[in-house]
């Protein structure tokens, strides 16, 4: 089982729309979880960090589930401007790195 | 300005030769990373310092060479031996806080071979 594994889409969704997309990890003993936002060509940028309690910015939303080893990332009412690669991070525990998945691709149609 | 500067943006390599990217940081982050990203891939890790004058292995570290001389600087050299080196090079650096390690990225090099 690959460290991190993310649904590489393409996810098509209609402006105004939901999406919702998962990114499941290997390792139970993880304990930061991040999203992050990658433009065509661009490097990632840092989106949200995952908490515990889950968390909300605007409307994004992240949610962790350790018994079934996933975090989720939820978006509400798309624009376009969300059309994006949208990369999971898992830290391996006992240092400072990270995994990362190879991302959800979201597009967001007029 | 604050953060990770890259560069070059674009770098050519011709077989055989040995190039260095540079990956500068003014965030007064301990660790520096250094990630390859290939089309539709993930980042995998190439190597890593988490201070001074000491570095590791990453995932990929074949034909590849890094310094850490100062706080602020983790240039990457492409070695000849890599012999797959087209791809997107990402520098990230951290600063752990609270137990996060939240690492912020530079702007990337490309790196073709021709």
């Amino acid at each position: 089982r690959k460290e991190v594994e993310q649904d590489p889409g393409p996810f098509n969704v209609p402006e105004g729309a939901t999406v919702a997309f998962n990114c499941t990890y290997s390792n139970s003993a993880s304990q930061s979880f991040f999203w992050y936002r990658q433009d065509c060509r661009k490097e990632p940028k840092l989106l949200m960090s995952v908490y515990s309690s889950g968390n909300e910015d605007g409307r994004f939303t992240a949610q962790l589930n350790r018994a079934s080893q996933y975090i989720s990332l939820l978006i509400r009412d798309s624009k376009l401007s969300d059309s994006a690669t949208y990369l999971c991070a898992v830290n391996r525990r006992g240092n400072n790195r990270l995994a990362f998945g190879k991302g959800n691709q979201v597009v967001v149609i007029p | 300005d604050g953060g990770i500067t890259q560069s070059p943006k674009y770098l050519f390599r011709k077989e055989g030769q040995n190039v260095t990217l540079s990956c500068e940081q003014n965030l007064n982050h301990d660790a520096m990373y250094w990630y390859r990203q290939d089309p539709g891939q993930g980042l995998r890790l190439i190597y890593y310092s988490q201070i001074v004058n000491d570095f590791q292995k990453g995932d990929i570290a074949e034909g590849y060479s890094v310094s850490r001389e100062k706080k602020e600087s983790f240039p990457l050299t492409v070695t000849s031996a890599q012999k797959n080196p087209t791809a997107f090079y990402l520098c990230a650096s951290s600063h752990q806080t609270g137990g996060e390690e939240t690492q912020y990225f530079g702007p990337g090099t490309r790196l073709l071979v021709l």
